[in-house]
């Protein structure tokens, strides 16, 4: 099956700092990649869509000059966490998914655990 | 918009079978998801449904009914290690992205 991974696995970082998380698709071309967040006993939430080559899509009530992501390959796309505080704490996940059009299955990556101090 | 809901958590015994119930409210549909959490990790995949009906799959089936708003996960022949969080997701008209439900926390007990 299509394998996604994420680096780091976890991070610690102190307030002000920015975090890069980075997430591939190791064996099929991402036309799409979704950034999600997730917090304690919480399900998860969309953070943003992004296509190659193009600008992310941010859902409501996420800024995008906090959380820049770009995908600027068919096998990578990074999320920024920029002047990183302690709310920003939390699980962030990305998904891949290979083909153009709806309901193609999205691959998960395993996830970054953000701890900002 | 989007609304799901499914039960918080749930408790069942090793070798039984549970039910995790989805009910939801969309302007458009494209199918349902339902994937499988263990604490701390990324959800895994386990069921696709877009037209009415029953798909199973080993252990695991699921069942749709468009005109209810209505789905849900049966798992049978319960493991210790099905316990896990089930998200239930729909994926809206014209739209590839998901809305994922609370998710209902399993606990299989021997």
């Amino acid at each position: 099956g299509a394998v996604v991974s994420q680096h780091p696995s976890w991070v610690i970082c102190k307030s002000g700092t920015s975090v890069k998380i980075e997430c591939r698709s190791l064996d099929f071309q991402a036309t799409t990649m979704f950034w999600y967040r997730q917090f304690p006993k919480q399900s998860l939430m969309l953070m943003a869509t992004s296509n190659e080559g193009s600008k992310a899509t941010y859902e409501q009530g996420v800024e995008k000059d906090k959380f820049l992501i770009n995908h600027a390959s068919l096998t990578l796309s990074t999320l920024t966490v920029t002047s990183a505080h302690p709310e920003d704490s939390s699980f962030y996940i990305c998904s891949a998914s290979g083909l153009a059009g709806v309901n193609d299955e999205q691959f998960f990556g395993p996830g970054t655990r953000l701890t900002v101090l | 918009g989007q609304n799901i809901d499914q039960p918080t958590e749930m408790t069942a015994t090793e070798g039984a079978i549970v039910q995790i119930n989805c009910t939801y409210q969309t302007s458009g549909f494209n199918g349902l998801f339902w994937y499988q959490q263990h604490a701390g990790e990324a959800p895994t995949f386990l069921s696709y449904n877009v037209l009415d009906g029953l798909e199973e799959k080993g252990r695991f089936s699921s069942f749709l009914s468009r005109s209810k708003g209505y789905s849900y996960l049966l798992l049978k022949e319960l493991q210790m290690k099905d316990s896990a969080s089930y998200l239930c997701a729909l994926s809206g008209a014209g739209s590839y992205q998901l809305t994922f439900g609370k998710g209902t926390k399993l606990s299989v007990i021997p």
